[in-house]
């Protein structure tokens, strides 16, 4: 089966950085993504983490240890434009499955 | 290039009656995938395709869910009969199944679906 916990909400000022922990067990690994949902719209893609490290994509970072069962995604110099839902997913096999998401609120 | 186009964006529909949702995924794209999501349970892994045959659909939540992918620029799912408790956003995704993207999905809008 799958767990992936991460937390429900996160608030944070405008400028500032967030850091999105998401902890995972799951009876397969071949990958740790993050996507970024606006209310109302579609999950789409910020990063891919398969090896072990940081991957920096600009003001988005992504960390992964497989022997932890970790991951976080670092938002830096945060705008209001952040405000969304942050969605850790795990891929096994050809299956991607989701947690349920961290509501970030960036404040002026 | 065009992603993932979905249809209809959204659909009210009483209990009961047949609801057909419509996806056409990117083009080249050879895994089809469609999610359902909601407050309570997140986002759902419900069937995925590959080369237009039907691989997983242990998320399907029951026999009145239904999926195809005649060809592969395009898929449905049914829901016949449709019930309150199918109201949800129903997304399809697609991917390229290659080594450095590790078969990245992209996302549709969306259809919003509310059976009354």
């Amino acid at each position: 089966g799958q767990n992936i916990d991460q937390p429900t909400e996160m608030t944070a000022t405008e400028g500032a950085i967030v850091q999105i922990n998401c902890t995972y067990q799951t009876s397969g690994f071949n990958g740790l993504f993050w996507y970024q949902q606006h209310a109302g719209e579609a999950p789409t893609f910020l990063s891919y983490n398969v090896l072990d490290g940081l991957e920096e994509k600009g003001r988005f970072s992504s960390f992964l240890s497989r022997s932890k069962g970790y991951s976080y995604l670092l938002l830096k110099e945060l705008q209001m434009k952040d405000s969304a839902s942050y969605l850790c997913a795990v891929r096994n096999d050809y299956k991607l499955s989701f947690g349920a998401g961290t509501t970030v609120t960036v404040r002026a | 290039d065009a992603g993932v186009i979905q249809s209809p964006r959204h659909e009210v529909t009483e209990m009961g009656q047949e609801v057909t949702l419509r996806c056409k995924p990117i083009s080249g794209h050879d895994y089809l995938f469609w999610y359902r999501q909601t407050m309570m349970r997140g986002l759902e892994l419900l069937i995925y395709f590959n080369n237009n045959v039907p691989i997983d659909d242990s998320g399907m939540p029951e026999d009145r869910f239904s999926a195809k992918m005649p060809n592969a620029s395009f898929s449905t799912l049914k829901i016949q009969p449709s019930e309150p408790r199918d109201s949800a956003v129903y997304f399809c995704a697609s991917s390229l199944w290659d080594r450095v993207s590790g078969n990245t999905i992209y996302f549709g809008e969306g259809s919003w679906l509310t059976v009354v």
